[in-house]
């Protein structure tokens, strides 16, 4: 079935670090993939996404690479920041179908000064 | 521009009965989709209406109900609930119902089932 498979949290880095969160997929077809996060007491928040086979999503200094190959989409930043801690949760959507997320378990990241 | 909103916040029930949670969605948006987040894992597709018909459900007993009013609101509707329904409720919006629309959360209906 279709399914996406994250790497288990916690992650704990300190500021300035770099991020690397594993994100892997199994899907029918091309599905659209998407990073989401979640900060404690919110809903979820797009932080991005890739609708196509080598497509790189970027934000806030966030990105990630659509990669077919190796059906993979590994959340990436540079230098993380006290305030990037939160539940961050890859997902994908079918193409052709309706707005049905299917997400992962989601990681949770604590960044430290 | 108003965001999707969720009510009530947070919820307690006992377990056999019933609940209703709402949700408004965004301007502009005429779709809404449900999903249940357990403590822990990640949201999980309950269904989503588009102009007041049911067109998509995941794997959900019948006893997860909803509806949608022509103003595109939407109330998820549980009964006989059970200890495994303590979760977090959250509402999803969009401005068509295809994959290729963004999907904007709500910040979720904490329901509690004791």
């Amino acid at each position: 079935g279709n399914s996406v498979t994250q790497m288990e949290g916690p992650v704990t880095l300190s500021e300035e670090a770099f991020l690397t969160i594993n994100c892997t997929y199994t899907a029918t077809g091309y599905p659209s993939l998407f990073w989401y996060v979640q900060y404690p007491g919110e809903g979820l928040q797009l932080l991005l996404k890739a609708t196509k086979a080598d497509d790189k999503g970027s934000n806030k200094g966030f990105e990630a690479t659509y990669r077919k190959e190796t059906t993979s989409f590994h959340l990436e930043k540079g230098s993380v920041q006290v305030s990037d801690s939160a539940v961050y949760f890859c997902a994908l959507i079918l193409s052709g179908g309706y707005n049905k997320l299917i997400f992962g378990a989601g990681t949770r990241l604590a960044v430290h000064p | 521009e108003t965001g999707v909103t969720q009510s009530p916040t947070h919820l307690i029930k006992t377990r056999g009965q019933q609940v209703t949670l709402r949700c408004s969605s965004q301007s502009g948006h005429n779709t809404v989709s449900w999903y249940q987040q357990a403590l822990g894992q990640g949201p999980q597709f309950i269904f989503q209406y588009y102009r007041e018909e049911e067109n998509g459900r995941g794997n959900f007993p019948p006893r997860f109900s909803g509806l949608q009013f022509p103003n595109y609101s939407s109330e998820l509707n549980v009964n006989a609930l059970e200890l495994d329904d303590s979760a977090l409720y959250l509402c999803a919006s969009s401005r068509t119902s295809s994959g290729d629309s963004p999907l904007h959360f709500g910040n979720g209906t904490r329901l509690t089932v004791t």
